[in-house]
């Protein structure tokens, strides 16, 4: 398998654009969670999908961000404007239930984006 | 709150000696899972072991094991002969229902 795979690897933009981040899960894990890691702040969980539909995005700092995953290979995180408060990694991961257990197993996780908001 | 807490932002090992990181948890929970992943400079975040809260066995991946404390809530990390490829950021995290806490890191430097 190819992983959980991200785009782009790098973005640099300057504050009020827009800014789309991409994911693909691994095939056959229904759940995705998108992470965004600061030095001040470390890893925090933004929101995460279950079968396409999200089921937590308290983590979402404000309305400046939305996520959506229209499909079961495919999600985006998207900033509109961006602000150099926003520059950090950003990281999908993907998992799948663990088993007979009623929770997910190792969440395994994409190269990371690195945002650099000017 | 349920946390995890990492208690050194920093440690050292020579190349080939054994060091352990340490790590310690709060739930109300009696089944979940724990992990160990590494990052290193490239940012990639990458699993190093996993145990289940529910087995008494701790789980080895060749050089990485854990030491898992049920009662203590305590999962430690031990390295043997360290390499200088294992210098890296180490975050502890817990599963909690569908998510992860994850602890602060532990940066570790391996020393030729």
């Amino acid at each position: 398998d190819a992983g959980v795979i991200q785009s782009p690897r790098h973005e640099v933009t300057e504050m009020g654009q827009e800014v789309t981040l991409r994911c693909k899960p691994i095939s056959g894990h229904d759940y995705l969670f998108w992470y965004r890691q600061t030095m001040m702040r470390g890893l925090e969980l933004l929101i995460y999908f279950n079968n396409n539909v999200p089921i937590d995005d308290s983590g979402m700092p404000e309305d400046r961000f939305s996520a959506k995953m229209p499909n079961a290979s495919f999600s985006t995180l998207k900033i509109q404007p961006s602000e150099p408060r926003d520059s950090a990694v950003y990281f999908c991961a993907s998992s799948r239930l663990a088993g007979d257990l009623f929770f997910t197993d190792t969440q395994y996780f994409g190269p990371g984006t690195r945002l650099t908001v000017l | 709150a349920q946390t995890v807490t990492q208690s050194q932002p920093e440690m050292s090992v020579q190349e080939a000696e054994t060091v352990t990181l340490s790590c310690t948890y709060d739930t109300s929970e009696s089944d979940y899972y724990l992990f160990w992943y590494k990052q290193p400079p490239s940012r990639q975040m990458i699993l190093v072991i996993r145990q289940e809260a529910y087995k008494q066995q701790n789980a080895t991946e060749n050089r990485f094991s854990v030491n898992f404390q049920k009662a203590a809530k305590s999962f430690s990390l031990k390295i043997s002969d360290s390499q200088l490829g294992d210098a890296a950021m180490y975050f502890c995290a817990r599963g909690a229902t569908n998510k992860l806490i994850f602890g602060t890191g532990t940066l570790l430097a391996v020393q030729p």
